[in-house]
């Protein structure tokens, strides 16, 4: 099966502070991979895309930031959260030569 | 980025009766996704769509997507309390990586 990690699973943080949010992905070689932000439990945002190893695409200009270390490696960054950086963070994947996309379980940030 | 138009934004619904949502783009997608999303959970993958007219069921739920390849629509027959959440529609153009998703519509079933 294809299973993706988010880690960890909640956080708060005070604003100012960094932030690293990791997704893993098992069982699948070179996906897209997908960082969204979703506010109040209602719309996802998307904030990033990879399409291969150090390849990152931004949609949302903002002070966060996203690497792709390794193939199924994608990590969420920021050297100083803002209040307004709080919400719900999924991870996705798209499976292999078809137009799906599944999800992580996510992961609950507070910024205080 | 794209959002699509999805309604209704809310239903609440008596245990039995069935629900129908829809989503609709100014852009032509290939590709249609249906997501029911628990609260506190990832959004899972519940129908996928492929074909212009397609008609797919997964259960109670019967999904279509539209003859202009700009809209979707979900239908769950004789609703049960765990239908409870919020349903997500997604769409995919023919260029691009990204999906875009409508704004959700949250159900809630009595019963």
């Amino acid at each position: 099966s294809q299973t993706i990690h988010q880690w960890p699973a909640t956080l708060v943080q005070p604003v100012g502070s960094p932030l690293s949010l990791e997704c893993t992905v098992e069982g699948t070689s070179n996906p897209n991979l997908y960082w969204y932000r979703q506010a109040a439990g209602r719309g996802l945002q998307l904030l990033f895309y990879s399409v291969g190893i150090g390849q990152i695409s931004s949609e949302v200009p903002q002070n966060l930031s996203a690497s792709r270390p390794q193939d199924r490696q994608f990590i969420l960054s920021s050297k100083k959260l803002l209040l307004s950086d709080s919400g719900f963070y999924l991870c996705a994947r798209q499976r292999e030569g078809r137009n799906e996309q599944f999800f992580g379980p996510g992961t609950r940030l507070t910024v205080l | 980025g794209q959002q699509l138009n999805q309604s209704p934004q809310s239903m609440f619904i008596q245990e039995g009766e069935d629900v129908s949502m829809n989503c609709t783009s100014s852009s032509i997608f290939n590709t249609w996704l249906w997501y029911k999303q628990d609260p506190g959970e990832g959004p899972v993958l519940l129908i996928a769509l492929y074909k212009a007219g397609e008609l797919t069921s997964n259960g109670r739920l019967t999904a279509q997507f539209g003859i202009t390849r700009k809209d979707s629509f979900l239908n769950i027959s004789a609703s049960i309390p765990s239908d409870v959440g919020i349903y997500f529609c997604a769409g995919r153009g023919n260029t691009g990586n990204q999906f875009y998703f409508g704004t959700g519509t949250s159900l809630t079933v009595i019963p």
